[in-house]
């Protein structure tokens, strides 16, 4: 079945600094999404991004579509203590109402 | 605007119990997914449910689990006879066809733990 590698699977990162993360697929998805979790709570979509080459921004969170269509990175800049969570790539192979393949998650530390 | 409700949010279950999980999803969505994520990893697709039909089961184990999401109320994820292995947080997603936002938006999960 389709994979998603995931990485760094952890960061422990000064508080105002920029953070960096990737997805890469060995199939290539139509669709990456970033999501975040916090401990107890479900993922909550960041940014959604639909066409090979795009470059999305959602405040300091940057995200963009590899040209491939088999990566995707998520920037976040000038962190802050709130940012600490998992955050989790997730690709989708065909458009419209199809399930969703999930990395399993970079998990961030944010030292004040 | 109630985003997908889950309940309840934590379950424990001896083994040979059943545990009934329901979702109900935000208004106006008509598509439901059931993902269940063990402790250190990330979320992995079990069934896709529109109303009172089953799209795409492949994740789902052939036995013991089963899915509906009726005309009327919740969908429920029902497992038998639960093993220790079923401990996990399981989510439901929704979605719409309609115009617009289209991707899923995830409840807050139930936690099952099998004693």
């Amino acid at each position: 079945g389709q994979q998603l590698n995931q990485s760094p699977q952890s960061m422990f990162i000064q508080e105002g600094e920029d953070v960096s993360m990737n997805c890469t697929s060995s199939s290539i998805f139509n669709t990456w999404l970033w999501y975040k979790q916090d401990p107890g709570e479900g993922p909550v979509l960041l940014i959604a991004l639909y066409k090979a080459g795009e470059l999305t921004s959602n405040g300091r969170l940057t995200a963009q579509f590899g040209i491939t269509r088999k990566d995707s990175f998520l920037n976040i800049s000038a962190s802050i203590p709130s940012d600490v969570g998992i955050y989790f790539c997730a690709g989708r192979g065909n458009s419209g109402n199809t399930p969703l393949v999930f990395g399993k998650g970079t998990r961030l530390s944010v030292i004040a | 605007n109630a985003g997908v409700m889950q309940n309840p949010r934590h379950l424990v279950r001896r083994r040979g119990q059943e545990a009934r999980l329901r979702c109900s999803p935000m208004k106006g969505h008509s598509h439901v997914y059931w993902y269940r994520q063990l402790p250190e990893e990330g979320l992995k697709f079990m069934v896709y449910l529109q109303k009172e039909n089953i799209i795409d089961e492949s994740g789902m184990p052939k036995e013991r689990f089963s899915a509906e999401f009726p005309k009327e109320g919740p969908s429920i994820l029902r497992i038998q006879q639960v093993v220790r292995g079923d401990s996990a947080a399981y989510f439901c997603a929704s979605s719409t066809t309609l115009t617009g936002v289209r991707e899923q938006f995830f409840g807050p999960g139930t936690r099952l733990t099998v004693l």
